[in-house]
């Protein structure tokens, strides 16, 4: 099947500073790519819709300048957690969609110190 | 976000047994469901998906039984195995757009 890379799996930060994670689709172009927020025990939450070429669209509650998304290629979605604190830290999870289903990335952990 | 509602949380099964999770949605314009297994640490894995256009697929030995008219489908793992213990989420989108909604997991285990 179809294969989405995350990069990095897991990232240890300081509060304050800022991290991006990296998702790519490998095998097919993706105009469309879904980040999800992952904290633990609890379910994947929707957190952005990222278009190639647009700005990405942000669920309610999602504050976009502190989650910036970038899809700058058809294989390429990055989101960057700016001016992290403590409670940021989650797991991080990409999905990328092809033309039969969406494929999710294998996850980063980010840690937030 | 809260469309899709899924049961039960967690579930103990014996090995040999049958795993039994249910979700039901609200959207009427969701028209794909799939599930999802989940290990610590690691990112979801497709595990079988339907659409509303059939009322059972089988890939195995899991099943998913859909009931449109209801809005609910569920999950069914026969002869489960310890190697089945995990998270599942059933979850749906729009083949428009694969915009994912899960539930809230089911945390399955697997006595030996």
């Amino acid at each position: 099947g179809a294969v989405v890379s995350q990069h990095p799996s897991r990232v240890i930060c300081k509060s304050g500073t800022s991290v991006k994670i990296e998702c790519r689709s490998l095998d097919f172009q993706a105009t469309t790519m879904f980040w999800y927020r992952q904290f633990p025990k609890q379910s994947l939450m929707l957190m952005a819709t990222s278009n190639e070429g647009s700005k990405a669209t942000y669920e309610q509650g999602v504050e976009k300048d502190k989650f910036l998304i970038n899809h700058a290629s058809l294989t390429l979605s990055t989101l960057t957690v700016t001016s992290a604190h403590p409670e940021d830290s989650s797991f991080y999870i990409c999905s990328a969609t092809g033309n039969t289903e969406a494929f999710f990335g294998q996850g980063t952990r980010l840690t937030v110190v | 976000q809260q469309q899709v509602k899924q049961s039960p949380q967690s579930l103990i099964v014996q090995k040999g047994g049958i795993s039994i999770i249910n979700c039901a949605y609200e959207n009427t314009a969701f028209d794909y469901f799939p599930w999802y297994q989940q290990f610590p640490g690691k990112g979801p894995a497709l595990l079988i998906a339907i659409r509303p256009d059939v009322s059972e697929k089988k890939e195995g030995r899991f099943t998913i039984s859909f009931n449109k008219s209801a809005k609910q489908f569920s999950l069914h793992i026969m002869d489960s195995q310890p190697g089945d213990s995990a998270t599942y989420f059933c979850a749906a989108s729009t083949t428009g757009g694969f915009k994912t909604i899960f539930g809230a997991g089911t945390r399955l285990f697997v006595k030996a």
